[in-house]
């Protein structure tokens, strides 16, 4: 199979401090992976595509500035969350790609999200 | 603009019921569809990969087959266990992005 790993799984942390999440993936390489949030009983929200070694691509109206990205190895992408403030508390989910076929097939295989609540 | 829609938005089977979830696309181009299913407070988890209108794949209760326009996922004789949200997802031709449908979620009570 596929594995995705994220850590960690729950955070709790002051408002204006930054908290960093990993995704992982742990038996293949991603050149690109997702960074998603998911609000109560809403799908995923895309916030960024992250292609390792090159800087990620935002969506629009997500802060760049605010949710830094990192993918500096093909099996490891990090989000920081800078100066999180309460509205930032939110279920951050990762995903990343593999292919196959040749690079024909592409599918996305996701971490198991981080509950980040901010005071 | 490419668009997934799902229907319907939540469903109660009795054990045992079977059913059928839709998921509606229009896209430029399609690279393939895509069934997860999401338990809560968890990520999704891949269920099913679909490239060509008349293509069906199968997993224990669980059989996706997709057309030109919409796939379904056929669920038989569902068990509690199966309750959960199912996402569909399409990547197009032209995109590297997924484009996701707003889910189905699934409740079977024994």
């Amino acid at each position: 199979g596929a594995v995705v790993s994220q850590h960690p799984s729950r955070v709790i942390c002051k408002s204006g401090t930054s908290v960093k999440i990993e995704c992982r993936s742990l038996d293949f390489q991603a050149t690109t992976m997702f960074w998603y949030r998911q609000f109560p009983k809403q799908s995923l929200m895309l916030m960024a595509t992250s292609n390792e070694g090159s800087k990620a691509t935002y969506e629009q109206g997500v802060e760049k500035d605010k949710f830094l990205i990192n993918h500096a190895s093909l099996t490891l992408s990090t989000l920081t969350v800078t100066s999180a403030h309460p509205e930032d508390s939110s279920f951050y989910i990762c995903s990343a790609l593999r292919t196959s076929g040749g690079a024909s097939q592409e599918t996305q295989y996701f971490g198991p999200g981080t509950r980040l609540l901010v005071l | 603009e490419d668009q997934v829609t799902q229907s319907p938005e939540a469903l109660r089977l009795q054990e045992g019921e079977s059913s059928s979830l839709n998921c509606s696309y229009t896209v430029s181009g399609l690279r393939g569809l895509f069934w997860y299913r999401q338990d809560p407070g968890k990520g999704p988890e891949f269920l099913f990969t679909l490239y060509s209108a008349g293509e069906e794949k199968e997993k224990e209760r669980l059989k996706a087959t997709l057309t030109k326009k919409e796939s379904f996922l056929h669920i038989t004789a569902p068990k509690p266990e199966d309750s959960a949200t199912y996402l569909c997802a399409v990547q197009t031709l032209t995109g590297q992005n997924f484009v996701f449908g707003p889910g189905t979620r699934l409740s079977v009570l024994p």
